[in-house]
């Protein structure tokens, strides 16, 4: 089966820029699997940062975006602030209905 | 706005069943495929199921296939999830979200999620 990878933790410094990636444990994340990022904050509902690779959701700020890079979906963050920190998480599309989440990256702002 | 409020969680018996329900407001419904997503307690995201805008089309989570039902009453604005045969490893927050856009099925807004204890 496989798997949606994340980097598990990752830190930026404030005014720092930041790249998380998502990755499959085998073979390459395309436009295909149309990648989203969610950001969440302890004991919050997920917020919808990206959907369908690089398009951003109403309301979130231009400073983040998605991309694809080389194998894997990315989301960039930059100009980072304390309020970034948080836990990211991609989903790609598999095909045939089903949605796989990657285990999540723990992004520290210090 | 978009709202989405999940209720029926609580406290249920390895083996029971239990329903969860998701209301839907401020955007047609019957447009939209909906999904339900679950958080384990300190763990990460775990995609559970998606049922296409008018109900034809379902999709499971190996997890969850068999004891796990999805399913929609447009003219309510109501989401289901049928939980049955329960498990400890189904202790979770669940959400429900939304389809981003009625072309993509790419999750949007989420609901605030609802708290489901298997324990006996």
């Amino acid at each position: 089966q496989t798997v949606v990878t994340q980097e598990p933790s990752f830190s930026v410094s404030p005014g720092g820029t930041v790249t998380l990636t998502c990755g499959l444990s085998s073979g390459s994340v395309s436009t295909s699997y149309y990648p989203s990022w969610y950001q969440q904050t302890p004991g919050q509902a997920p917020r919808t940062l990206i959907y369908t690779t690089n398009t951003r959701s109403s309301g979130v700020p231009d400073r983040f975006s998605g991309s694809i890079l080389g194998n894997k979906a990315a989301l960039t963050i930059t100009g980072a602030q304390a309020d970034d920190e948080s836990d990211y998480y991609c989903v790609l599309y598999m095909g045939g209905g089903i949605w796989v989440f990657g285990g999540g990256t723990k992004l520290t702002v210090l | 706005q978009v709202q989405l409020v999940e209720s029926g969680g609580g406290v249920v018996q390895p083996g029971r069943s239990l329903r969860l329900t998701c209301a839907a407001s401020g955007f047609t419904f019957s447009n939209y495929d909906m999904h339900w997503v679950r958080q384990a307690p300190g763990k990460g995201l775990e995609w559970v199921a998606v049922i296409s805008y008018d109900g034809s089309n379902k999709y499971y989570a190996d997890s969850v296939k068999g004891p796990f039902t999805i399913s929609r009453d447009n003219s309510k604005n109501t989401l289901y999830l049928q939980m049955s045969s329960l498990r400890g490893e189904d202790t979770a927050v669940y959400y429900c979200a939304k389809a981003m856009t009625t072309v993509t099925s790419s999750l949007g807004y989420w609901g605030q999620g609802t708290l489901v204890t298997v324990s006996s």
